[in-house]
């Protein structure tokens, strides 16, 4: 089973709300990624996490909190976002190699097309 | 730090015509290399990919890619394109970086097909 699932597919929130968005794999990936993607733009990497820790946060403003509450899970939380960020948001799982080797590819759910109003 | 450089934001081809889509990287080191597709309004699926085996890479539904370290050159082609190929791609360069890897993505080949 190579599925990222993503839930839900579409959320359309105002600027005072509170929202979050989910993501599963059961690949027994230990590493999780957030992206946000624009239209006709590549994917823009927010944060990373492994075995559970954050390892990398794009400087991504506050309003935006990552959560991974474990191997299978991610989560990211929406608090008081603007119109401009409105966007597909993509999660995306991949091994973690321990010793030095090639990269794992990653794999990517359908993502969440939030719309900010 | 590693990038990648698609040719061409924009490639139309008739239906059963070979496809080019062209990708360069920059890495100081040996790179591992992806290309992904996205259809409209979805996530992305992996085509291919190069860990440095073999340098002609096969992946799903008739594209490969060759690994020209030479020409610092990975190009995506299929022999017939297909209706259904008309998406976008993207040459992605990978590094490993805090536990997982970071992907550079470039800024995407938006391919047509027509009857």
């Amino acid at each position: 089973d190579t599925e990222v699932t993503q839930t839900p597919k579409h959320l359309v929130m105002g600027m005072t709300n509170k929202k979050s968005l989910k993501c599963e794999q059961h690949m027994g990936h230990r590493a999780m990624y957030w992206y946000k993607q624009k239209a006709k733009k590549p994917p823009e990497l927010m944060f990373v996490y492994s075995y559970e820790k954050l390892s990398i946060n794009e400087s991504v403003p506050s309003r935006f909190s990552p959560e991974c509450p474990n191997s299978s899970l991610l989560n990211l939380h929406l608090h008081a976002l603007q119109p401009e960020d409105s966007a597909l948001y993509l999660c995306a799982s991949s091994q973690d190699i321990p010793a030095l080797s090639n990269s794992y590819e990653q794999y990517f759910g359908p993502g969440t097309r939030l719309t900010v109003t | 730090a590693q990038s990648v450089t698609q040719l061409d934001s924009h490639v139309s081809v008739s239906e059963g015509t070979p496809v080019l889509l062209r990708c360069n990287y920059s890495s100081s080191y040996s790179p591992s290399l992806f290309w992904y597709v996205q259809h409209p309004n979805k996530g992305l699926q992996l085509l291919l990919k190069y860990t440095s085996a073999a340098t002609l890479v096969k992946g799903i539904n008739g594209f490969e890619a060759e690994f020209k370290k030479s020409e610092t050159s990975f190009h995506l082609t299929k022999p017939s394109a297909h209706m259904s190929d008309a998406a976008e791609y993207f040459c992605v360069v990978s590094e490993r970086w805090g536990g997982g890897n970071k992907l550079t993505f470039g800024t995407g080949t938006q391919l047509k097909v027509e009857l």
